[in-house]
């Protein structure tokens, strides 16, 4: 069965704070992807990252950056100096295969606070 | 171009009403998918549609949820006698359909659902 653990359920952190949400999947499959999402206040889920699982490479993207391990099966994000803006619900989702058809499994998600 | 849209954004209820949610996909999109996510939770899977038939629906929770995609395009998620335990966001996602590359869902703003 897959699954996707985000231990975190809040994390506060002040301005220009370094900041690692943790994931870690469970699959059985080979070939899946991973994702992280961000759900502002707004509700509307915005795609941050797709990551497939022959790629271990790690990833940077401004102030982004993601860990990909496979010996741990986590998938862990990393904001750097963070700031207020980031303040958002953010989850990760693992989906075996990528042709259509194929359901995103969610975590419960890291509600993240950043204050001034 | 125009993202997925869905209406209404919120819709109030009363216990043992039925509800339609909408759903309009990006055009050309031939695959539908419907989460559902509940407070503190991530989203969760419900039905998929490819074209006009719902090719895996084993996530609706019960015989009440039914969604249908007549035209292949707009798909309505309808719930009969609904139950509190029924509030929730919809969202609705909608992807390409292509064996060669990976199916990106893109995801609406969803319906907030509240039964009274």
């Amino acid at each position: 069965a897959q699954k996707v653990t985000q231990a975190q359920t809040e994390i506060s952190v002040v301005e220009k704070e370094d900041v690692t949400l943790d994931c870690v999947y469970e699959t059985r499959d080979t070939t899946y992807y991973l994702f992280w999402y961000k759900q502002p206040p707004s509700g509307e889920l915005v795609f941050l990252i797709r990551r497939n699982s022959f790629d271990e490479q790690n990833e940077i993207s401004g102030r982004y950056s993601w860990n990909f391990q496979k010996s741990t099966s986590s998938f862990n994000f990393t904001i750097t100096a963070s700031q207020v803006v980031d303040s958002a619900v953010y989850f990760c989702a693992l989906s075996e295969e990528g042709q259509a058809g194929t359901a995103l499994i969610f975590g419960k998600g890291t509600t993240l606070s950043v204050s001034s | 171009g125009a993202g997925v849209s869905q209406t209404p954004s919120n819709k109030v209820t009363e216990k043992g009403k039925y509800v339609e949610l909408r759903c309009d996909p990006i055009s050309g999109h031939t695959a539908l998918y419907w989460y559902r996510q509940s407070l503190g939770q991530g989203p969760e899977f419900l039905i998929y549609f490819q074209g006009t038939g719902a090719a895996d629906d084993s996530g609706l929770p019960n015989d009440r949820f039914f969604a249908v995609r007549p035209e292949g395009s707009v798909s309505t998620l309808k719930i009969q006698r609904t139950e509190r335990g029924d509030s929730a966001v919809y969202l609705c996602a909608s992807s390409f359909t292509d064996d060669l590359t990976y199916n990106e869902q893109f995801f609406g703003p969803g319906t907030r659902l509240t039964v009274l």
